[in-house]
């Protein structure tokens, strides 16, 4: 059954470094999220994409974070200055159709900021 | 913007017992209402949705049950095994996901 995959699973960062995170969607969808879960608190939506183009982004996603969809399969999030507050556990999801469709969810990055 | 509370947080039952978790949200615009289950070392995972003409949705030992007046949703486990063991989130879509805080069932053998 396709799955979507993150990398990696675990990253550890200093603060003020640019991180990477990624993400293969399943290969026929054509929407992309990202969500954060900060330790203890509630999955929050950062942002979602959709024909190479940002559609919606919440009041988290602010200049320090950016995606992409640099060729076919990957979709990336990065963050370009991390702080210590942007540990969290990130989530990439995709779907085939819009927002009231099924959103399949990866694993999630685990990043630490020191 | 869209506010889902979700209780209780922790629940445990006894296999065969039923479970049951109740969420609110907050805008009334809602009009689409998915449950997520997430396993130890896994993204949620779509398990039962309900759309906002329609009271209440049933998959086999999974039901939603929506009042779209009160602004509650519930989900209902019945026969408890288990593998029903995980974290459970509810969510309402505006124009995003929003997540409840999730609800960590315990299944007792």
């Amino acid at each position: 059954e396709p799955e979507v995959t993150q990398t990696p699973s675990h990253q550890v960062t200093q603060m003020g470094q640019e991180v990477i995170l990624r993400c293969v969607p399943i290969s026929n969808h054509l929407y992309f999220y990202w969500y954060r879960q900060i330790l203890g608190q509630k999955v929050e939506f950062l942002v979602s994409f959709y024909n190479n183009e940002i559609s919606e982004k919440s009041e988290i996603f602010d200049d320090q974070f950016s995606v992409e969809r640099p060729d076919g399969s990957n979709f990336t999030l990065k963050i370009r200055s991390t702080k210590l507050e942007d540990s969290a556990m990130y989530f990439c999801a995709s779907g085939i159709g819009g927002l009231y469709n099924e959103q399949f969810f990866g694993p999630g990055t685990r990043l630490t900021v020191l | 913007g869209e506010n889902v509370e979700q209780h209780p947080s922790t629940l445990s039952v006894q296999e065969g017992d039923s479970a049951v978790i109740k969420c609110t949200y907050s805008d009334s615009a809602s009009n689409y209402f998915p449950w997520y289950k997430q396993e130890l070392g896994k993204g949620p995972q779509l398990i039962i949705d309900i759309r906002s003409n329609v009271g209440e949705k049933k998959d086999q030992r999974i039901a939603v049950t929506l009042n779209k007046t009160a602004k509650h949703f519930s989900l209902h486990i019945t026969e408890t095994q288990p593998e029903d063991s995980a974290v459970y989130f509810c969510a309402a879509i505006d124009y995003k996901l929003s997540f409840g805080a999730g609800t960590t069932v315990t299944v007792r053998a």
